[in-house]
């Protein structure tokens, strides 16, 4: 069956350090991946596309990787601060279509 | 630039009552979506509009859910009779539709549903 995973648990870490998050699919083979991020109670705000042929986007403080062989992306926030704290989804691509995984909770503490 | 805007903001019904939500798109995008977020889900795609026309709703309950985009701009989407497991926050999204396969889609805030 298709899956879409994403930590369950929430990420604790301490400012300034660097967040990972992971995503890990079963059964797709997107054409490109995004990452978001949610506030409670806000709908979601993209971050970063990643494409099928590419291995690793930056912006700012962010990097995805996309390795499509293991089937996982990995997504980075360097130099973490409190307000990065939030949910961070990942979504597959397909043409316009997206298909989101649960998320994963990030808490930054000062 | 003014954001998707989507009404209510929140509902409470009883089961079995009907709900109605509206959405406004970002001006100009030709691509509206409207999303089921069951909490500590994903959002999960209802329905895909091009313009006024349907472009997947393969994962829409059509016999309790119904959404329409009229003039390809305001769209709503109702759900009549509300079930519990209807409880969410439903998203509104639109997208450009340059053309190119990997538009970026803005959200709005969402109405959360409770269904009693």
């Amino acid at each position: 069956s298709q899956k879409i995973e994403q930590n369950s648990e929430a990420l604790n870490i301490q400012e300034g350090k660097t967040a990972t998050l992971t995503c890990n699919y079963t059964n797709y083979s997107p054409a490109y991946l995004q990452w978001y991020r949610q506030d409670p109670g806000r709908g979601p705000v993209f971050l970063l596309l990643i494409r099928e042929n590419e291995k690793e986007k930056r912006k700012e403080r962010l990097k995805v990787t996309f390795d499509t062989t293991l089937k996982q992306s990995l997504f980075h926030i360097t130099a973490s601060q409190p307000a990065d704290s939030a949910t961070y989804l990942c979504a597959l691509g397909y043409g316009n279509k997206l298909v989101f995984g649960a998320g994963t909770i990030l808490r930054v503490k000062s | 630039e003014a954001g998707v805007a989507q009404s209510p903001r929140y509902k409470i019904i009883e089961k079995r009552q009907s709900v109605a939500f509206w959405c406004n798109p970002i001006s100009g995008h030709a691509t509206l979506y409207w999303y089921q977020q069951i909490l500590g889900q994903g959002p999960k795609l209802l329905i895909q509009f091009q313009n006024n026309g349907v472009v997947d709703d393969s994962q829409l309950p059509k016999d309790r859910f119904s959404a329409e985009r009229l003039k390809g701009v305001d769209s709503t989407l109702k759900i009549q009779p509300a079930k519990l497991e209807d409880s969410a926050v439903y998203l509104c999204a639109s997208s450009l539709d340059s053309g190119r396969a990997q538009d970026t889609q803005y959200f709005g805030p969402g109405t959360r549903l409770t269904v009693l």
